[in-house]
């Protein structure tokens, strides 16, 4: 299965700014979640949303939050911006709670 | 505090030869374990996995073993093929069954290159 859509692939943002982010789920998935992968580390678990609620969080500050809409798609939203934010965003969605997670193609942002 | 340690930042194999990725963990909550390949502009894609209750798991030329008293956990491939070739992780969750699947923690990679 596949199918996680992102956009956009790439975004440069300019320190103190906002920045939204999206995900399109897999058809037939309610649950995503979201990751940060600074460059030569591993995703980071940001937070979790399953049938439009926070189902988790992981340690990022209040200034990076999250939608998810009806239809299971999803935004990533980062206020503040700092330039420790450039990164890999990776969504994931799954068809429930309890199973297996698929990732987007990611969006790379950069802060200057 | 990083929970999950892939120790070796890359490996490089002949084809046909066997490629044996690490992973080692420091929380023992974790009940499920996960390995990912990520290809360069492409998310990561799921490889195998295998639950605490078991030591080993096959998939084909794919073969994880865990050693819980070691929190250790490693991936065999057998044998090697050139398209391989990409980054590793090692993920770790806790109560896979229950409300934890897609809370993955995410070791820092290994950069496998299997050579022709």
């Amino acid at each position: 299965e596949t199918g996680v859509t992102q956009s956009p692939t790439h975004l440069i943002k300019t320190r103190g700014q906002q920045v939204t982010l999206r995900c399109s789920s897999q058809s037939g998935h309610n649950t995503v979640s979201w990751y940060q992968q600074a460059l030569g580390q591993g995703p980071q678990f940001i937070f979790q949303y399953y049938r439009e609620e926070e189902n988790g969080r992981g340690n990022f500050p209040p200034r990076f939050s999250g939608l998810q809409f009806p239809n299971y798609s999803s935004e990533l939203n980062v206020n503040a911006l700092e330039l420790d934010d450039s990164a890999l965003y990776l969504c994931a969605s799954s068809r429930a709670i309890n199973t297996e997670a698929f990732f987007g193609q990611g969006t790379r942002l950069t802060v200057v | 505090d990083q929970q999950v340690k892939q120790n070796s930042p890359s490996l490089s194999v002949q084809e046909g030869r066997i490629s044996i990725l690490n992973c080692d963990y420091t929380n023992s909550m974790f009940d499920y374990f996960l390995w990912y390949k990520k290809y360069p502009a492409e998310g990561p894609t799921f490889l195998i996995s295998i639950s605490s209750i078991k030591d080993k798991n096959e998939d084909g030329r794919f073969t994880v073993f865990l050693n819980k008293s070691a929190k250790h956990l490693s991936l065999h491939i057998v044998p090697s093929q050139p398209g391989d070739s990409a980054v590793y992780f090692c993920a770790a969750s806790v109560g896979a069954g229950g409300t934890s699947y897609g809370k993955l923690t995410f070791g820092q990679g290994t950069i496998l290159t299997v050579h022709p």
